[in-house]
């Protein structure tokens, strides 16, 4: 069953501006993943934090992590019409990373140019 | 990274027929999973693909209406069986490496007439 929940479920922002999306999950996890998907297509990886860390940075990404809270969230600083696309979290209980992944319902992001 | 192909990308079926998904890598892989996205929707799990032994199933999917196959460490199909309408998806597989995050094919978008 899944267990994330992603807020906002849409968001709609202009080029340029900054973007952020929440995640929430219920169990223990091991690490917690972002994705993005761009229409008609598959998953593309964007970032792993571990569940011992508490934020993580690449390029225009950043990623917070709080345990205490289940929560994640993921920050696409100075937007792109070609970041749009939806965005899951994605989270991995297992004992060693890369186990089964429970996502969460996902972001609708629209940049407009 | 471990390259996936997925076929056939697309297909339009008659309700009552099956179908099977191949999904292919360029490289053993330890892991190989099957999701499905429904209209709209983020991924469920549908079931676990274990070389050399039956599939392991999440809760909802049955190896009857979902049969897989894993005959060796690159490759594994998925059949969807007695399609109805709500069958209606994208089909995913995403492999583990163990070394490296869930990767994934672009998708079997499925629709059932």
């Amino acid at each position: 069953s899944q267990q994330g929940e992603e807020d906002p479920q849409a968001l709609s922002i202009q080029e340029g501006e900054n973007a952020t999306m929440n995640c929430s999950y219920k169990t223990s996890i091991n690490n917690l993943q972002w994705y993005r998907q761009n229409s008609g297509r598959g998953l593309v990886h964007l970032i792993l934090i571990r569940s011992n860390e508490r934020e993580k940075h690449s390029g225009r990404l950043r990623v917070t992590l709080d345990t205490s809270k289940k929560s994640s969230s993921l920050l696409i600083t100075a937007s792109r019409a070609a970041d749009t696309a939806s965005y899951f979290c994605a989270t991995d209980e297992g004992e060693t990373s890369g186990s089964r992944l429970t996502f969460g319902e996902g972001t609708q992001l629209t940049v407009n140019p | 990274s471990a390259v996936i192909s997925q076929k056939p990308s697309r297909d339009i079926c008659q309700r009552g027929t099956s179908l099977t998904i191949q999904c292919q890598v360029d490289s053993q892989v330890t892991m190989m999973f099957w999701y499905r996205q429904q209209p709209g929707q983020s991924l469920t799990l549908i079931a676990t693909a274990n070389q050399g032994s039956e599939a392991t199933y999440e809760s909802g999917f049955v190896i009857d209406k979902f049969p897989i196959s894993r005959p060796n460490l690159t490759f594994s199909t998925l059949t969807v069986s007695n399609m109805s309408p709500e069958d209606s998806s994208i089909y995913l597989c995403s492999v583990d490496t163990g070394v490296q995050p869930q990767h994934f094919g672009d998708g079997t978008r499925l629709s059932i007439l």
